[in-house]
């Protein structure tokens, strides 16, 4: 079965405190990975794809990497408006069905003190 | 602008009532989801559909139901079978070919009174 499991579920940090958020996941044939935040009381905005092992895409002071089995979401000196949750969600090859579809773990609440 | 509009932002059910949830895009996008969202249980999909006049039941459909009567609108209706239904409500839209994963409405927060 397909899983996605995002570690830890809340981080607190101090402005400026560096850190990693995790996410790892088990699917056949993965088309794309991708990173979300989400605000309180809003949807979800999305912040990077990821295709294959090696990449990595930047943002500000986010940085996402990709392995074969795990994303890692790096925050660089973060800030107070960096205060969120980060949903990562992996894809599967087949369009047309269920597979399709993206798998969604239950998230990463980030807040960051000043 | 193009985007994904879910109205109303708040909704209030009373015990025994159907209520349906508004979805309207302008993104032309193909396939169209909700989701449930409950602290601590991340996002659930409750249907989806993938063309006009077709839907398909996600992880959770008992007590909805939905429509795909026009590319643009996805309504979604909480009948009274669900017995849970306090919850916020997402609807998101993508095109296969799109590097942007779904694109998310604002959200519908839904409370049973």
């Amino acid at each position: 079965e397909d899983q996605v499991t995002q570690s830890p579920e809340a981080l607190r940090l101090q402005e400026g405190e560096s850190s990693s958020l995790n996410c790892s996941y088990t699917v056949s044939g993965l088309r794309g990975l991708f990173w979300y935040r989400q605000d309180p009381g809003k949807g979800p905005e999305f912040l990077f794809t990821l295709y294959s092992a090696g990449e990595e895409k930047e943002k500000e002071r986010l940085k996402a990497t990709l392995t074969k089995k795990e994303s890692f979401l790096h925050i660089t000196a973060p800030k107070p408006e960096d205060s969120a949750t980060y949903l990562c969600a992996v894809q599967g090859p087949n369009y047309g069905g269920s597979q399709g579809n993206l798998i969604f773990g239950k998230g990463t609440k980030l807040s960051v003190k000043p | 602008d193009g985007g994904i509009t879910q109205s109303p932002k708040y909704l209030f059910r009373k015990e025994g009532q159907n209520v349906t949830l508004s979805c309207e895009q302008n993104l032309n996008h193909d396939a169209m989801y909700w989701y449930r969202q409950d602290p601590g249980q991340g996002l659930r999909l409750i249907y989806y559909s993938q063309i006009v006049n077709d839907f398909q039941k996600g992880d959770i459909a008992e007590g909805y139901s939905v429509s795909r009567e026009k590319k643009e609108s996805f309504p979604l209706t909480v009948t009274s079978a669900q017995k849970n239904p306090t919850a916020f409500y997402l609807c998101a839209s993508s095109m296969w070919t799109d590097d942007y994963g779904y694109t998310f409405g604002s959200g519908t927060r839904l409370t049973v009174v």
